[in-house]
């Protein structure tokens, strides 16, 4: 049973467009949303993270849209750049008893063509 | 700063051979710690966390088991390597008491064959 769900699966965006990759939960006591991206043969680097305190988190280009009442949430990557052509995994976290622990769900790997 | 430092970068080891892969982080008194395990192409499970030296739980029985010999220092092992072991081990960190951004290591790729 997948408790976070990431779609799509793959997404090709040409330099400049919006990508917008997206990710749903089921446990309503989800309280941490992370995002993190992974470049080939390399470790997962975190790029930005939501609590539900907020609807919304940006850094720059990257922004998250968090919706609480339908438990989605969503990546937008403005002006995307070859550079940004990775794996991203969304995850989600309960901070219950301080476990740490992260469920990630099963990653989109975007193409952003130049 | 903080610094995540994983051993060995790679390792090939036979079928029903022993594993020890280790983890030491610098600069970050008392932190969590955990291990994940990533298949090739696939996502992230997250397989112990530490929250204290010699305390280890675990969060998915794949016949590996941990341990945390000192504050620093995280230390994933088994006694014999099946075909399915075979992945990228990432250690992560992150504060304790309720900190959840976890910063992950540069990994150990394992292949078992």
């Amino acid at each position: 049973q997948q408790q976070v769900r990431q779609s799509p699966q793959s997404l090709t965006v040409w330099e400049g467009e919006t990508a917008i990759l997206n990710c749903s939960y089921e446990d309503s006591t989800f309280d941490y949303f992370p995002w993190y991206h992974q470049f080939p043969g390399e470790s997962p680097a975190l790029l930005i993270a939501i609590r539900p305190v907020s609807n919304k988190k940006e850094d720059g280009r990257f922004t998250i849209f968090f919706n609480k009442r339908e438990k989605k949430f969503s990546l937008h990557i403005a002006d995307s750049q070859p550079g940004d052509s990775a794996t991203y995994f969304c995850a989600a976290s309960d901070g219950a008893g301080n476990t740490g622990k992260l469920i990630f769900g099963l990653g989109t790997t975007l193409q952003v063509q130049p | 700063a903080q610094t995540i430092h994983q051993w060995p970068v790679a390792e090939i080891k036979a079928v029903g051979s022993p594993l020890s892969l280790g983890c030491t982080i610098k600069g970050k008194s008392s932190p969590n710690l955990y291990w994940y395990w990533q298949a090739t192409g696939g996502t992230l499970q997250q397989l112990f966390y530490s929250i204290t030296v010699g305390q280890v739980e675990s969060v998915v029985q794949l016949n590996l088991s941990a341990s945390r010999p000192k504050d620093d220092q995280f230390i994933l092992s088994t006694e014999k390597l099946l075909l399915s072991h075979s992945g990228f081990y990432l250690c992560a960190w992150s504060l304790t008491g309720g900190g959840y951004e976890q910063y992950f290591g540069p990994g150990t790729r394992l292949t078992v064959l």
